[in-house]
C-alpha cells in the first residue's frame, strides 16, 4: 500500500520562506512530484525528484531522500498569491499517482 | 504545453440519474487516463486507470458498474457516474502523462447531486 505524510496546515508571512516537509512509504517508486492546488481548480505541476538531491525552479525547489522516503519542498519570498494547498504525490511503475492529503499554507501580510 | 480539458465543470443532477463526465487531451495522445476523485478538504484519491482500446481497472473498493468509463479513443475518455446519490457528490479530475515527466490535469467537474 501507500502512505504519504505530510503537515496538515502552515502559516508563514509574506517575503519569508516555507518548508513543507513530506515522508511516505510505498510499494513501488517511480518519481515524486509536487502539486499547487488552489481550492476548487485543478493542480498544477510544480516540481519532480526521482534521483536524490535538490531540484530548483525560480522561488520553488524540492529535495529528494530516497532511502529515507523523505521529500521537502521549499518555497521562497512567499507572495500572498503562494496560499493554497501543495500536495506531495509518488508515483509508481504504472504511472499512478498516489497523494498525500495535502499542505494548506497561508501567507499573512 | 500539453491541455487536457475536462466537461463539463460543473454539473448538478436528480438522484437516480446518470451523468457523463468527458476529459480530453487536446494536443497529445494518451493510451492511459487516469480518474481521481476528491472530497472537501481531502487529497485526490485514485478510482480507475483509464486504457484506450481496453477495459479500465479499477482501484480497490471502487464499484465498477456504478462508475463507468469508456476510453474509445487516444484522446478521449469518459467518466458515467450511473444511478447517481448524494454521497457520490465530489469533484473529479482527469489526468494523462505527456512524457515521462509532467501529469496534466484537466479541470475537475464538480458533480452534486439533489
Amino acid at each position: 500500500g501507500q502512505n504519504i505524510d505530510q503537515p496538515t496546515e502552515m502559516t508563514a508571512t509574506e517575503g519569508a520562506i516555507v518548508q513543507i516537509n513530506c515522508t511516505y512509504q510505498t510499494s513501488g517508486f517511480n518519481g515524486l512530484f509536487w502539486y499547487q492546488q488552489h481550492a476548487g481548480e485543478a493542480p498544477t505541476f510544480l516540481s519532480y525528484n526521482v534521483l536524490d538531491g535538490l531540484e530548483e525552479k525560480g522561488r520553488f525547489s524540492s529535495f529528494l531522500s530516497r532511502s529515507k522516503g523523505y521529500s521537502y519542498l521549499l518555497l521562497k519570498e512567499l507572495q500572498m498569491k503562494d496560499s493554497a494547498s501543495y500536495l506531495c504525490a509518488v508515483r509508481d511503475g504504472d504511472y499512478k499517482l498516489s497523494f498525500g492529503a495535502g499542505t494548506t499554507v497561508t501567507v499573512r501580510a | 504545453g500539453a491541455v487536457v480539458s475536462q466537461h463539463p465543470s460543473r454539473v448538478i443532477c436528480k438522484s437516480g440519474t446518470s451523468v457523463k463526465i468527458e476529459c480530453r487531451s487536446l494536443d497529445f495522445q494518451a493510451t492511459t487516463m487516469f480518474w481521481y476523485r476528491q472530497f472537501p478538504k481531502q487529497s485526490l484519491m485514485l478510482m480507475a486507470t483509464s486504457n484506450e482500446g481496453s477495459k479500465a481497472t479499477y482501484e480497490q473498493g471502487v464499484e465498477k458498474d456504478k462508475f463507468l468509463i469508456n476510453h474509445a479513443s487516444l484522446t478521449l475518455s469518459t467518466l458515467t457516474v450511473t444511478s447517481a446519490h448524494p454521497e457520490d457528490s465530489s469533484f473529479y479530475i482527469c489526468s494523462a502523462w505527456e512524457g515521462n515527466t509532467e501529469a496534466f490535469f484537466g479541470q475537475g467537474t464538480r458533480l452534486t447531486v439533489v
